[in-house]
């Protein structure tokens, strides 16, 4: 069985400061892993998604992951914060043939003057 | 592209009742799955519907079922509404079935059951 584990479930940064949010899963095959952002009362955008074809993926809106096949982490960052990166954030996983995604509990992201 | 359409955006409803939920892909979409997002359970998978047949099953009782149309629109059926059964349902599409294929949110469903 696949799973992600979040560290954190709130996270708050200053505006222009680093952006960390962490991301480790469990998967007994290859993964794949995605990170979704929530706004207030929507649904979810995909901000970036790891297929295999590169460990660092660039996403939108400046953000990027790492996959780190020995710490079993896709950890999101970006350089600098953004008021209106405000929300919650989704690490989640497939593997094998399925569609279905696995999606961890969230991290909400507050950003602070 | 237009992007996922659900309907209706929201909905009370009291237990006991039944409801049907409706969701539009994007077009050339030929995967719908379903999702339920709750304070308590967070996000959790509940079906995916492919070429209009059940391709995967979330771990949900009966009274959630779904179906696919040949034009690729889905709807999903709750019977027999319970106070837990209160909700954001967000449906997502993709172009086909695969744990690599890139699902599409719609902005979701909000039920509450009274």
């Amino acid at each position: 069985a696949q799973s992600v584990t979040q560290l954190g479930s709130h996270v708050s940064v200053s505006e222009g400061a680093l952006v960390l949010l962490r991301c480790n899963y469990s998967s007994s095959v290859p993964p794949y892993l995605f990170w979704y952002v929530q706004y207030p009362n929507q649904g979810l955008q995909l901000l970036l998604k790891y297929t295999s074809a590169a460990t660092l993926v660039k996403g939108i809106n400046g953000f990027e992951a790492e996959f780190k096949k020995s710490e079993t982490s896709f950890h999101l960052t970006k350089p600098s914060a953004h008021m209106s990166d405000a929300a919650e954030y989704f690490c989640a996983v497939t593997t094998g043939t399925a569609s279905k995604l696995t999606f961890g509990t969230g991290t909400r992201l507050q950003v602070t003057l | 592209k237009a992007g996922v359409t659900q309907t209706p955006r929201y909905l009370i409803k009291t237990r006991g009742q039944q409801v049907t939920l409706s969701c539009s892909p994007i077009s050339g979409h030929r995967s719908v799955s379903w999702y339920q997002q709750t304070p308590g359970q967070g996000l959790q998978f509940l079906f995916e519907y492919f070429s209009e047949t059940q391709r995967n099953k979330g771990n949900f009782p009966g009274r959630f079922s779904g179906r696919q149309f040949s034009n690729s629109r889905s709807e999903m059926n709750v019977s027999t509404l319970e106070l837990g059964d209160s909700a954001l349902y967000l449906c997502a599409s993709s172009l086909f079935s695969g744990p690599q294929e890139t699902q599409y949110f719609g902005p979701g469903t909000r039920l509450l059951v009274l």
